[in-house]
């Protein structure tokens, strides 16, 4: 069974920093291109960051450029966003999301983790 | 960056009826398109990719139509389950890949 679970979540101060985790597990995760996507309180759903499957190609969001770093470790089948300079508008549930093969639409999803920016 | 407009944004129907929600690109995707189905405190569900594809384990009842900028979800005969937000996602041209801002389906 295909399941992802992110962790890392919390409350953080404006201009803090946050790393989160995706533990995969269930599947090669060494062969797919994997994403985070993050969904403010109430709203709809922004894709932020990706990454492919060697983690020799990543791309991002122009407002998260600069500031999210997205990675991976295959041999310890997890994936991470390494968040700087956080702002209120940074306040979301960030979801990791796996790539189905031959696509970039997200075949699997995990339960999300809450980051709240606030003072 | 391609831009996905979802109509209507909440949708009434009763049980038993067929719902049909549109989104549009701003720019040609092909078939380089997707709907999710999202409940609340859940996270979202592939439901149907390359713009007509059931992803597993999707009933049958859902299917995708489109290509190009125009595409269509219909739910024929809605079960209760059904009730909830979808988006629809362009994954053709990126970064970045793009969400409509979703169709709220609620029950009439």
């Amino acid at each position: 069974e295909v399941q992802l679970v992110e962790s890392g979540g919390g409350l953080v101060q404006p201009g803090g920093s946050l790393r989160l985790s995706c533990a995969a597990s269930g599947f090669t995760f060494s062969s797919y291109w994997m994403s985070w996507v993050r969904q403010a309180p109430g709203k709809g759903l922004e894709w932020m960051a990706i990454i492919k499957h060697d983690g020799s190609q990543k791309y991002y969001v122009d407002s998260v450029k600069g500031r999210f770093t997205i990675s991976r470790d295959n041999a310890k089948n997890s994936l991470y966003l390494q968040m700087s300079s956080l702002a209120a508008e940074d306040t979301a549930v960030y979801y990791c999301a796996r790539g189905r093969l031959g696509s970039y639409s997200f075949d699997y999803w995990g339960q999300g983790t809450l980051v709240t920016v606030s003072s | 960056e391609v831009m996905m407009t979802q109509s209507p944004a909440t949708l009434s129907v009763s049980p038993g009826e067929i719902a049909t929600l549109s989104c549009r690109a701003s720019q040609s995707v092909s078939s380089d398109f997707a709907w999710y189905q999202q409940k609340p405190g859940q996270a979202p569900r592939l439901l149907i990719y390359g713009a007509s594809t059931r992803a597993v384990g999707i009933p049958a009842r859902f299917s995708g139509s489109g290509s190009g900028t125009e595409f269509t979800l219909t739910i024929s005969s809605l079960q209760s389950e059904d009730f909830a937000v979808y988006y629809c996602q362009q994954y053709r041209y990126w970064p970045p890949i793009t969400f409509g801002q979703g169709t709220r389906l609620e029950i009439k």
